[in-house]
């Protein structure tokens, strides 16, 4: 059964750095690619990074292109988002997903918090 | 960016209803779409890709239909389990981008 695990999140303040975690298993972890969506409260779905299985390319929505970077472990069957300068616009659950092989999500995990506030 | 919408962005129904869905590409997506399916405080679920291919698993009361810039997705028969928040979603090109969801309430 596949199976995503998020963690990583908390309580930031503006300006500062946190990196989430994904620790995925279930299925051959190198052969697909990742992707980050995030949901503010009360909010819709936004696609954040992608990094592909094993080519490691990697994508970003404009709003996090240049703050933020995605990578992964496929020793450790784990994908990363390392996100600096944060904002208060950051403030969202962020959905590790797999990527079937088209971008789009055929599995999740159940989110992580981030809170950016002072 | 390709961006998405819905409409309508709520909608109300009852059991049994027939429900439709429509999303609308700003430029073509050939049938580069996928639905997604929410409940509050799960994660999304996806139902349908490729414009119009059931995911496995998923009823068969869901259908999708559409290419280019329109796109929709039908309930026949709702039912309570489906009242959730819907999004369509292009994956053409990137960035990805999402609808901003419909809300299927009581």
């Amino acid at each position: 059964e596949v199976y995503l695990l998020e963690s990583g999140g908390g309580l930031v303040q503006p300006g500062g750095s946190l990196r989430l975690s994904c620790a995925a298993s279930g299925f051959t972890f190198r052969s697909y690619a990742m992707h980050w969506v995030r949901q503010a409260p009360g909010r819709g779905l936004e696609w954040v990074s992608g990094i592909g299985g094993s080519d490691g390319n990697t994508y970003y929505a404009d709003s996090v292109k240049g703050r933020f970077t995605i990578s992964r472990d496929n020793s450790k069957n784990t994908v990363f988002l390392q996100m600096n300068s944060l904002r208060g616009e950051d403030t969202a659950i962020y959905f590790c997903a797999r990527a079937s092989s088209s971008p789009l999500f055929d599995y999740w995990g159940r989110g992580t918090l981030l809170t950016v506030s002072s | 960016d390709i961006q998405m919408t819905h409409s309508p962005s709520t909608l109300s129904a009852s059991v049994g209803d027939r429900v439709t869905i429509t999303c609308r590409a700003s430029q073509s997506i050939s049938s580069w779409l996928a639905w997604y399916q929410q409940k509050p405080g799960k994660a999304p679920k996806l139902l349908i890709y490729k414009a119009s291919n059931l995911e496995s698993g998923v009823p068969s009361r869901f259908s999708g239909s559409g290419s280019g810039t329109e796109f929709s997705l039908t309930i026949t028969s709702l039912q309570p389990d489906d009242f959730a928040t819907y999004y369509c979603q292009q994956y053409n090109s990137y960035p990805l981008t999402f609808g901003g969801g419909t809300k299927v309430d009581i």
